[in-house]
């Protein structure tokens, strides 16, 4: 079975604060890819990143990096110096190579920035 | 970069009407798109996986005849609520796989929310 957990159901923090938002996912597949999306309140997602199972290096855009952890079944996201526009709701996905296209949602990280 | 296009972004209907939301993959082709309901504060439930050329590959609990969809083109599927009623109302957003050498990417278009009254 393949699933994704984001434990985190809300965070509040406040802008200029660092805020790492948690992803567990499970799965059998050897080769997979992890993405996060960002839902601002309009609605839309918009795709941050991509990785695949055999790349665990870390990754930095800006003020977002990401920590690939297979050991740890883990794939984090960290804002570093929040802003009140990061206010979103994030969510972690997963889309196995057996799974034939379909992205196994986490239940989504609701982050509020305040200013 | 690629780009997904869904359109209406809003929609209200009457009860007993049909509405039809279109998703479109601008700039590459493909074959399979996927379509997604979200209630709010929730996350997104896959409806059903669109193949082009053929029948729609629906989740368990969803039903066909309800939520009609085709993919006629390499670059169009389209999701028909038929005879909506008011808990139809929802989020709706479509995603397109795009193949990008040994890897992939998954897009999402803006999202169509439909009331319906």
């Amino acid at each position: 079975a393949q699933k994704v957990t984001q434990a985190q159901t809300e965070i509040s923090v406040v802008e200029k604060e660092d805020v790492t938002l948690d992803c567990v996912y499970e799965t059998r597949d050897t080769t997979y890819y992890l993405f996060w999306y960002k839902q601002p309140p309009s609605g839309e997602l918009v795709f941050l990143i991509r990785r695949n199972s055999f790349d665990e290096q870390n990754e930095i855009s800006g003020r977002y990096s990401w920590n690939f952890q297979k050991s740890t079944s883990s794939f984090n996201f960290t804002i570093t110096a929040s802003q009140v526009v990061d206010s979103a709701v994030y969510f972690c996905a997963l889309f196995g190579s057996s799974n034939t296209g379909k992205l196994i949602f986490g239940q989504g990280t609701t982050l509020q920035v305040k200013p | 970069g690629a780009v997904v296009s869904q359109h209406p972004s809003w929609v209200i209907c009457k009860s007993g009407t049909s509405v039809k939301i279109e998703c479109r993959s601008l700039d590459f082709q493909a074959t399979t798109m996927f379509w997604y309901r979200q209630f709010p504060k929730q996350s997104l439930m896959l409806m059903a996986t669109s193949n082009e050329g053929s029948k729609a590959t629906y989740e368990q609990g969803v039903e066909k005849d309800k939520f009609l969809i085709n993919h006629a083109s390499l670059t169009l599927s389209t999701l028909t609520v038929t005879s909506a009623h008011p808990e139809d109302s929802s989020f709706y957003i479509c995603s397109a796989r795009h193949l990008q050498g040994i890897g992939n990417t998954i897009y999402f278009g803006e999202g169509s929310w439909l009331t319906v009254v």
